[in-house]
Parts: structure tokens; sequence; C-alpha cells
């Protein structure tokens, strides 16, 4: 089946600091990956879509300076929060499509956990 | 925008019943709805999913059903098992793109 990989997760970092998470299909190209935040007891808002070879596309009121995604390949893309900060202490998931199958069916990493001291 | 309603947030039943959780959504060009399951620390996993040119889809204890005119869908779980017990979200696709807004998610509780 298809494997989504997320490293670290778990991380603590000094406030300031930046940290970077990675997130990799492992059996499937994901031209498009998808960058999620969930605070404790919530849902799941979408950060940003990643797009291999181009810009991400930043969802409204996330900071594309703040949350650097890059998607050098079609396996793997990253997320650095730099800069961190207490208040972006959160669960953060990514997410992949399946190139190939050309479907909407998003296949998640078990999730990178922040916390910013 | 799309919107995604999901209802109950919490809900607790005994092993062996049934359990139903419905969502209902804004767009009515959405034609993609999966529903996820999520333990506590982990990831989202797909459990089903269901295309707008369907009414229904079943998966041995699971099914979901889509009403396109009333614009919702529901989770169905038959003869609950304590590993059932996880927060489940649903998600409706936004149209024109392949993300998806999801539900504000439902804790299940399965009492043995």
């Amino acid at each position: 089946g298809a494997v989504v990989s997320q490293h670290p997760s778990w991380v603590i970092c000094k406030s300031g600091t930046s940290v970077k998470i990675e997130c990799r299909s492992l059996d499937f190209q994901a031209t498009t990956m998808f960058w999620y935040r969930q605070f404790p007891k919530q849902s799941l808002m979408l950060m940003a879509t990643s797009n291999e070879g181009s810009k991400a596309t930043y969802e409204q009121g996330v900071e594309k300076d703040k949350f650097l995604i890059n998607h050098a390949s079609l396996t793997l893309s990253t997320l650095t929060v730099t800069s961190a900060h207490p208040e972006d202490s959160s669960f953060y998931i990514c997410s992949a499509r399946d190139s190939l199958a050309g479907d909407y069916i998003q296949y998640f990493g078990a999730g990178t956990r922040l916390s910013v001291l | 925008g799309e919107n995604v309603e999901q209802h109950p947030s919490t809900l607790s039943v005994q092993e062996g019943d049934s359990a139903v959780i419905k969502c209902t959504y804004s767009d009515s060009a959405s034609n993609y709805f999966p529903w996820y399951k999520q333990e506590l620390g982990k990831g989202p996993q797909l459990i089903i999913d269901i295309r707008s040119n369907v009414g229904e889809k079943k998966d041995q204890r699971i099914a979901v059903t889509l009403n396109k005119t009333a614009k919702h869908f529901s989770l169905h779980i038959t003869e609950t098992q304590p590993e059932d017990s996880a927060v489940y979200f649903c998600a409706a696709s936004i149209t024109g793109t392949y993300k998806y807004i999801f539900g504000t998610g439902t804790r299940l509780k399965v009492l043995a």
C-alpha cells in the first residue's frame, strides 16, 4: 500500500531556531503533497499545497516566510518552521497524492509534534 | 467556499452496537468524500471513501452513504469493537482542486 514517511516524529527546539520536517512518499510518486497543522482536540487545517518543481501554494492566513516549503523531488517535501516561537507548537502532518493514480486520495504521514520552548 | 459540518462531536457505544457519524457539506460540486480514522498521536488513516456518482459503499463492517441532493454523507460502523475507538474525520474535496476540507471530528468510544 501507499506509505508516507514523516520525520522526525517529535522535535523540541528553542525559541528563535528553525526546524525542518521531512515528508517522503515511499512507494509512489507524489507531485502534490499537502501540509496540515492540528491543535489538540481540533481538526486538520490545511496550511499549504506543495508542488514538485514549483512554488508552494499557501492557504489564507499562513505566512509563507514563516513556513518554508520545498518539494525538490517526486518523493520528498520539506517544511521548515523558521524562527520558531511557542505559538508554533503544534502537530504538523503531511499527506501525499499518488500522481500516477490521478486520484483524490491523500495518504498521510504519522505527524510531527513540535514543541518550542 | 466549502464548509463541512460533522456530528456528533463525541459518541459512546457499547461493544457490538452500531455507530453512525454524519457530515454535511456546502459545495454541491464536491465529488469526493473520504473518511479518516485518527488514533492518539498518529496521522489519519483512510478507512473508506465515496465518489459523487455512487450512493453507497461498503467494506466489511464499515459503510458510507451519500445523499447528493441533501449534501450529506454518513459513516456507519457495525459490530463495533474497542479497537474502533478513535477520532473519525470526514472530508470533502474542494471543487477544481485535490484539496480537502475536513469536518471537526467525532471522538468515538466503544465500551467493552
